[in-house]
């Protein structure tokens, strides 16, 4: 078992939809979560920053962390085409020096 | 042109041959990280900077792999007698603080050994 797991997907979804994109992991010393995007042939951009428990909003996405389950999430409201990508979770723990990913849910939203 | 930098974005290598991939982080960023992305997966950890000083090399699939950070800035990822498994995107990040915070990443470097 991986330490992070995502579900690669795909998922599509029309536009305007609300999208859940999840993320579990095994080490309960995890304490830095967060979300990236990637477009095909990219770089990640950094989407979430979230530390330890509880909830955050930044315009159309919002980001929420339970530690009681070892289970994130990122949702994304009024989806647009332009939110099509790749959407990793990444986290670290205190002493940790480098982010372990999951592999990536590619989402399609379509016009 | 404020973000981390690389270059090639494309290399091209027969099996066998030596690499040097570069990585221009974002000016002031204290620490610097290198992660290698195969097809279809989330990026693996390869090794840390802070500063000039390489804290963590423990993600280096082999001795085959090396990096470094002379001046604190720019850093170079070497691969020798490069093979196939080696074809991935490298990808560099930087961080304005020491240790875990937001990792900023460049756009990366495709290599594909041939």
């Amino acid at each position: 078992q991986k330490e992070v797991e995502q579900d690669p997907g795909p998922l599509s979804v029309p536009e305007g939809a609300i999208v859940s994109l999840n993320c579990t992991y095994s080490n309960s010393a995890f304490q830095y979560f967060m979300w990236y995007r990637q477009y095909s042939r990219k770089g990640p951009e950094l989407l979430m920053y979230t530390y330890s428990s509880g909830n955050k909003e930044d315009g159309r996405f919002t980001a929420q962390v339970d530690k009681s389950s070892k289970y994130i999430s990122l949702f994304i409201r009024d989806s647009q085409p332009s939110d099509s990508a790749t959407y990793l979770c990444a986290m670290s723990d205190e002493a940790g020096t480098a982010l372990i990913f999951g592999k990536g849910t590619t989402l399609s939203v379509s016009s | 042109g404020a973000g981390v930098s690389q270059s090639p974005r494309y290399k091209v290598a027969k099996r066998g041959q030596d690499v040097a991939l570069r990585c221009d982080p974002i000016s002031g960023h204290v620490s610097l990280f290198w992660y290698q992305q195969a097809l279809g997966q989330g990026p693996e950890f390869l090794t840390y900077f802070q500063n000039e000083a390489q804290l963590d090399k423990s993600g280096l699939p082999s001795d085959r792999f090396f990096a470094e950070r002379p001046e604190g800035s720019v850093s170079t990822l070497k691969i020798q007698r490069t093979q196939q498994e080696d074809s991935a995107v490298y990808l560099c990040a930087s961080s304005l603080v020491e240790g875990i915070h937001e990792q900023y990443f460049g756009p990366g470097t495709r290599l594909t050994v041939t």
